[in-house]
């Protein structure tokens, strides 16, 4: 079965960096799109980052919101995403959700539980 | 962007009623490929969301048949028949024809 495990969210303060990962396993990692979607408290979905396959060169997609702050790796040989957040805003205050796709289907397809994190001073 | 808009914000409904959701899109959601990516997720309350329908009406696996996406060009509707306790939550819709990918601000499913 298809597990997505969030990890490394905590409270940090504004204009600090945080790293968070994802596990991910039961799909070929290597062959899927990566992505990272949040949720601030109490509000809707925010799609952050996007990093595609190898044949596709690792290109990587960003929002407007995280743009030049965030930026989405992956290791294929251990079956991970990451996401380095730099300069830290109480805005990006939310959970962070790592999504995997399904080929032809859709690309949030399975998503973990996520991981909180929480920018306050 | 492509904007979402869903409505109602909120839905009151008596178990075992039908519920409709509304999706319009700010502009048509047509691929260049022809298909459409809009899709509808569920969020159940202290959940992860979770995907229903994609490619506007076709059911995820697992998902019940009481679940009906339609719509087309940028007008879509989520049907709920014979609504039961587990489908309250929040539905988001959502497109991937578009870069940036944009989520509606979502509907919640409540007990009237």
């Amino acid at each position: 079965a298809v597990q997505l495990v969030e990890s490394g969210g905590g409270l940090v303060q504004p204009k600090e960096s945080l790293k968070i990962s994802c596990a991910a396993s039961g799909f070929t990692f290597s062959n899927a799109a990566m992505y990272w979607v949040r949720q601030a408290p109490g509000k809707g979905l925010e799609w952050v980052a996007r990093i595609r396959t190898k044949p596709n060169n690792y290109a990587t997609y960003y929002a407007d919101s995280v743009k030049g702050r965030f930026t989405i790796s992956r290791d294929d040989s251990k079956s991970m995403v990451y996401l380095q957040m730099d300069n830290l805003k109480t805005e990006d205050t939310a959970m962070y959700y790592c999504t995997a796709p399904i080929l032809r289907v859709s690309q949030f397809a399975y998503w973990g539980q996520g991981t909180l994190v929480t920018v306050s001073s | 962007d492509v904007v979402l808009t869903q409505t109602p914000v909120a839905q009151p409904v008596t178990l075992g009623d039908q519920a409709s959701i509304s999706c319009r899109s700010s502009q048509s959601l047509v691929h260049s490929n022809g298909n459409t990516y809009l899709e509808w997720y569920l969020q159940k309350p202290g959940q992860s969301p979770q995907l229903l329908i994609y490619k506007v009406s076709n059911r995820f696996s697992g998902v019940p048949d009481r679940f009906i996406g339609s719509g087309s060009g940028s007008d879509f509707t989520l049907k709920i028949s014979r609504v039961e306790p587990e489908d309250l939550g929040v539905y988001y819709c959502f497109q991937a024809t578009h870069d940036p990918f944009t989520f509606g601000s979502g509907t919640k499913l409540e007990i009237k």
